[in-house]
């Protein structure tokens, strides 16, 4: 069985422009949230979206966004870009009912 | 305002040894309790995960203990091998699928390290 796919799995963009990262969950899970780990702050959540609808988002800035798509997939959004935003982003997806969530291996943005 | 608090920040167990890791919450509305695993380059895998109407929960080597007044919990690992070191994270969210209102709320992590 597949796990969590997130694509890519390195990043590189400079302060100003905007980026997107995918994530493609475990078959027939509908939730897929998503986190921003640093070593200053730890792992924080982004936001959540079930069936293509936002539940749940976090404390973050507008800059960041998401959505998901019919198929379950989720792209998240991060515009203008900063520094700040440097960091490891981790997508995990879950059944929706009770069930734990299953991490990806990540995405590693790095802004220069 | 840090929700969940983990203890240590970095701990060294010998091969064999019992591995404890602590963590307190102060959001009463959390009603579920995960303990992850991560390790250099990978995503937080989950080991074990407990609601609030068992004090204990065992898998394995691995056993949460659950205190609901003292809103406390920890992770003991037993029989620690080096296979073991990784850094473990506490977890507590509120809600639907152990996701809830806010996500999970994680702690700071516990680097741990088993030496032979």
């Amino acid at each position: 069985k597949a796990g969590v796919t997130q694509t890519p799995r390195y990043l590189i963009k400079t302060r100003g422009q905007q980026v997107t990262l995918s994530c493609s969950p475990i078959s027939g899970h509908r939730s897929v949230s998503w986190y921003q780990q640093t070593p200053g702050q730890g792992l924080q959540f982004l936001f959540e979206y079930f069936s293509e609808t936002q539940r749940n988002k976090g404390n973050f800035p507008g800059r960041f966004s998401g959505r998901q798509f019919s198929n379950s997939r989720s792209e998240m959004n991060v515009s203008t870009l900063e520094l700040g935003d440097s960091a490891l982003y981790l997508c995990a997806s879950s059944h929706g009912q009770g069930s734990g969530y299953t991490f990806g291996s990540g995405t590693r943005l790095t802004v220069v | 305002q840090q929700q969940v608090k983990q203890s240590p920040q970095s701990l060294i167990v010998q091969k064999g040894g019992i591995s404890i890791i602590n963590c307190a919450y102060e959001n009463t509305a959390f009603d579920y309790f995960p303990w992850y695993q991560q390790f250099p380059g990978k995503g937080p895998a989950l080991l074990i995960a407990i609601r609030p109407d068992v004090s204990e929960k065992k898998e394995g080597r691995f056993t949460i203990s659950f205190n609901k007044s003292a809103k406390q919990f920890s992770l003991h690992i037993m029989d620690s091998q080096p296979g073991d070191s990784a850094t473990y994270f506490c977890a507590a969210s509120n809600g639907r699928s152990g996701g809830g209102a806010d996500g999970l709320t994680f702690g700071k992590g516990t680097h741990l390290i088993i030496q032979p």
